[in-house]
């Protein structure tokens, strides 16, 4: 059963416009969530994260809102860009725990010119 | 060099060959990192090496059997693979403890005929 659910595999969003990724997790332990981005034939690189003490967590054109009731993330670009345009996996961690990261499946994002 | 880099970037193995991947990070890391993504499939944790010792094995076969001979370096031999083996091997680094962010190289795309 995963733990982490990224439930829209794609989404493509016009140039300037507001892209919309979620995330859904299940373990009420996790406390910590991070999001990556990943371009083909690369490794995924870190975008940005929020812990459970805040809600929301903003970087540029980036950011993170934490609904911990709901167990749901989301991550926001704005404007969005061409350059946006890659996979994004949503990551959750348990502080108390190992400190291992459960991933999900990701969203791939195409940003239209 | 900088970064996390993998080689082979790309493997063709049949399924009684032996090969290794290999992982090199040049950011002064003490944690290195094995994962798989197959199609469609969250990034799969595989092994966990900090300062050297393997700190954790999630339940992968033993046809696969990492190395890790110092913290820059990080093997993971292959043996008798199958088909459904066939995926993308990341390679990851960080330092230990606490939540911190993971560096991931480009992986290494294997297939298993």
């Amino acid at each position: 059963d995963q733990q982490v659910k990224q439930n829209s595999p794609s989404l493509s969003v016009q140039e300037g416009r507001i892209s919309i990724l979620n995330c859904d997790y299940t373990n009420s332990m996790f406390d910590y969530f991070l999001w990556y981005k990943k371009y083909p034939a690369e490794g995924p690189t870190f975008l940005i994260s929020i812990s459970s003490i805040k809600d929301k967590n903003e970087d540029g054109r980036f950011t993170v809102f934490l609904n911990k009731s709901a167990k749901h993330l989301s991550l926001h670009i704005v404007p969005s860009q061409p350059g946006d345009s890659a996979v994004y996996f949503c990551a959750a961690s348990a502080t108390s725990g190992t400190y291992k990261y459960i991933f999900g499946t990701g969203t791939r994002l195409k940003v239209l010119a | 060099e900088t970064g996390v880099t993998q080689t082979p970037r790309h493997l063709v193995m049949g399924m009684t060959n032996k090969k290794s991947l290999k992982c090199e990070q040049h950011l002064g890391h003490n944690a290195m990192y094995w994962y798989k993504q197959s199609a469609k499939k969250p990034l799969e944790l595989m092994f966990v090496y900090n300062f050297k010792e393997q700190t954790e094995n999630n339940s992968v076969p033993s046809r696969f059997s990492p190395e890790c001979p110092n913290s820059s370096h990080l093997f993971l031999h292959l043996h008798t693979l199958q088909p459904e083996d066939s995926a993308l091997y990341l390679c990851a680094s960080s330092q230990v403890g606490g939540l911190n962010e993971q560096f991931f190289g480009p992986g290494t795309r294997l297939t298993v005929l």
